[in-house]
């Protein structure tokens, strides 16, 4: 499967835990983006890679929350002392580079979090 | 920051009907329009997209028309099947801002047989 994929796929935790959710980009792609899914709800932009370079952040992304692109290629969001309302569908995205043929976002199958 | 809404919210059509979802965005520097289907449990999936630069496209029996002017853009779906049922969601994003997208809140789309 050359899409993106996304690990754990579900993940269920205690408030006050912390945890990590993987997202591996289509690998031509170097434009990388989380985005939070709650029902029936859109998702919401959380972040934002070119590269390893984090551009852009969300005011929902709390300073508990933290992302890193360290080599360009996949990226890991940690979310740190979780609370219930953090529980959402955790959804990343990639695409081409600006300038490019086309600037489709290709999503992931997501990392649904439950926190108890 | 960009503002989508999206309406319906829920939209319910015999099979072989029309259906038609409608957004408005607030920033006039937006671009770049696709629209998302998603089915329960699964990934958001772009099934069409619509530049700022064209009025509209068409891909079989899906089309998006694009009003610059009022901030609103629409999607088209004809001879609807019970496959075409899902969530839809439109979004918006402009280049200048790296793409990131302003996603509709959804429509929940049911094709009855």
């Amino acid at each position: 499967d050359t899409g993106v994929s996304q690990n754990p796929r579900h993940k269920i935790t205690k408030r006050g835990q912390n945890v990590t959710f993987r997202c591996d980009p289509i690998s031509e792609h170097n434009r990388l983006y989380w985005y939070r899914q709650t029902l029936g709800q859109g998702p919401e932009f959380l972040t934002y890679f070119q590269n390893e370079a984090q551009l852009e952040k969300s005011r929902l992304l709390s300073d508990r929350f933290s992302a890193e692109r360290p080599k360009g290629s996949f990226s890991t969001l940690e979310i740190q002392r979780t609370e219930q309302g953090d529980s959402a569908m955790y959804l990343c995205a990639s695409s081409l580079p600006q300038g490019a043929k086309t600037e489709t976002q290709y999503f992931g199958p997501g990392t649904r979090l439950l926190v108890l | 920051g960009e503002n989508v809404e999206q309406h319906p919210s829920t939209l319910s059509v015999q099979e072989g009907d029309s259906a038609v979802i409608k957004c408005t965005y607030s920033d006039s520097a937006s671009n770049y329009f696709p629209w998302y289907k998603q089915e329960l449990g699964k990934r958001p999936q772009l099934i069409i997209d619509i530049r700022s630069n064209v009025g509209e496209k068409k891909d079989q029996r899906i089309a998006v028309t694009l009003n610059k002017t009022a901030k609103h853009f629409s999607l088209h779906i004809t001879e609807t099947q019970p496959e075409d049922s899902a969530v839809y969601f439109c979004a918006a994003s402009y280049n200048t801002n790296a793409g990131k997208s302003t996603f509709g809140d959804g429509t929940t789309l049911t094709v009855k047989p």
